[in-house]
């Protein structure tokens, strides 16, 4: 079985400030994992995916993540916080025997001006 | 562009009157899924198809239905909608296996009224 916690269900930060986004994730089988945004009222935007290649994942609009296994985490980092980066944004596990995604509660982003 | 495209974006129906949702895909994916997601929530899978084979989710009620004519069409028929069925309806697609990202259309936003 798997299951994904995303650790803050809000994150509020300051435009041109460093934003983190917290994700732990269990799996039985080695996982693949992503990261989707969701705008309001909008369908779901992959920014990144990890299947096993490099541990630290670059994704659209300036997004990067790590894959730790130690730790079980995937946090998902942006050095810098633009006002169109305010949404919601879930960690998603897939383990490698399956091809259904299991998300987190999400994350609501906010960027102050 | 291949896309994810849903149809209509926003559909009212009344208490009991069936209600069908469209999704059409241009990536020739194998896998066709169907989501509900309510105000403030992580989308919840209704069910899917791998190309002709249905999968339907053990706590899916029996109110929803899935057709699937061809490879890019599909279909989700709520047969008599209540109050608690209004959500956005999320379509998604994907190559099948565990490493694929799944690709989201825009969403129906289903009213009941």
């Amino acid at each position: 079985a798997q299951s994904v916690t995303q650790l803050d269900s809000h994150v509020s930060v300051s435009e041109g400030t460093p934003v983190l986004l917290r994700c732990n994730y269990s799996s039985s089988y080695s996982p693949s994992l992503f990261w989707y945004v969701q705008h309001p009222n909008k369908g779901l935007q992959l920014l990144l995916k990890y299947t096993s290649a490099a541990t630290l994942v670059k994704g659209i609009n300036g997004f990067e993540a790590e894959f730790k296994k130690s730790e079980t985490s995937f946090h998902l980092t942006k050095p810098s916080a633009h006002m169109s980066d305010a949404a919601e944004y879930f960690c998603v596990v897939t383990p490698s025997n399956d091809y259904k995604l299991s998300f987190g509660a999400g994350t609501t982003v906010t960027v102050r001006a | 562009d291949a896309m994810v495209i849903q149809n209509p974006r926003y559909q009212v129906t009344q208490f009991g009157k069936p209600v069908t949702l469209s999704c059409s895909q241009t990536l020739n994916h194998n896998v066709m899924y169907w989501y509900q997601q309510k105000s403030s929530q992580a989308p919840k899978l209704l069910f899917h198809y791998y190309d002709k084979d249905f999968n339907n989710e053990a706590d899916t009620p029996d109110n929803f239905q899935s057709r699937r004519p061809n490879t890019s069409f599909c279909f989700l028929d709520i047969r008599s909608p209540g109050l608690g069925d209004a959500a956005m309806y999320l379509c998604a697609t994907s190559r099948g296996g565990a490493a694929y990202e799944q690709y989201f259309g825009p969403g129906t936003r289903l009213t009941v009224t």
